[in-house]
């Protein structure tokens, strides 16, 4: 079974542009989410798709980071415009959502560097 | 301020020693998750403790849920490099699957 995709691996961009990141969850996961690493700590929720509904963004910055997941499939997070604070690992995991508690399977990340 | 307080924050030892890391809460939690992380990857999900008292044991690791259901530990027996990682205690908040991680302890077992 093929696990959560995610691209780019890396990125590094200026402050003030813009950045996209894409997410494919394992295939039938109801549930997606994107979590901001910063090093040295755990991730953070930023937001929870349950198909292509939000359930929680309570810690999204509105202000400049926004998600969507059309089609309650892929999802893709975007930073705009990039502050330096931005630089962190970008972290999305699904799970089936069929219970509380359950195991949430995460992608390798993409780190973001903004200079 | 993080509902899960993760200590320490790193660990050096060498290999075959043994070490705990804890993780701790003033909050109730239902359940409580562990997760590994290695440099580059996402977090990989070890095991779940569910009942208050409950000791789980995964080879070498022992996962202790505390009887209040507030606090864990993982005890890692004869550590091997291959241990090395970043230690990740996660809960469920109080609606839907939210979880909440903790800060995280950084193990480094050195051969």
């Amino acid at each position: 079974e093929a696990g959560v995709a995610q691209s780019p691996r890396y990125k590094i961009i200026e402050k003030r542009q813009s950045v996209a990141f894409w997410c494919n969850p394992i295939s039938g996961h109801a549930t997606l989410y994107w979590y901001q690493q910063i090093l040295g700590q755990g991730p953070k929720l930023l937001i929870q798709f349950q198909n292509n509904g939000v359930v929680d963004d309570s810690q999204l910055p509105k202000d400049r980071f926004s998600a969507e997941r059309l089609k309650g499939v892929d999802s893709t997070l975007k930073i705009q415009p990039a502050k330096l604070e931005d630089s962190a690992v970008y972290l999305c995991a699904s799970s089936s959502g069929e219970y509380r508690g359950e195991e949430q399977y995460f992608g390798p990340g993409t780190r973001l560097t903004v200079t | 301020t993080q509902l899960l307080e993760q200590s320490p924050q790193f660990l050096s030892i060498q290999e075959g020693e043994n070490l705990t890391v804890y993780c701790n809460s003033s909050s109730v939690f239902s359940s409580l998750q562990w997760y590994r992380q290695e440099p580059g990857e996402g977090p990989v999900l070890l095991v779940t403790v569910v009942t208050g008292g409950e000791v789980k044991k995964l080879k070498r690791l022992t996962f202790q849920f505390g009887d209040a259901r507030k606090d864990s530990s993982l005890h890692i027996t004869a550590a091997q490099p291959g241990d090395t990682g970043l230690y990740l205690c996660a809960g469920p908040k109080a609606a839907g699957n939210k979880l909440t991680f903790g800060g995280g302890t950084r193990v480094l077992v050195k051969p």
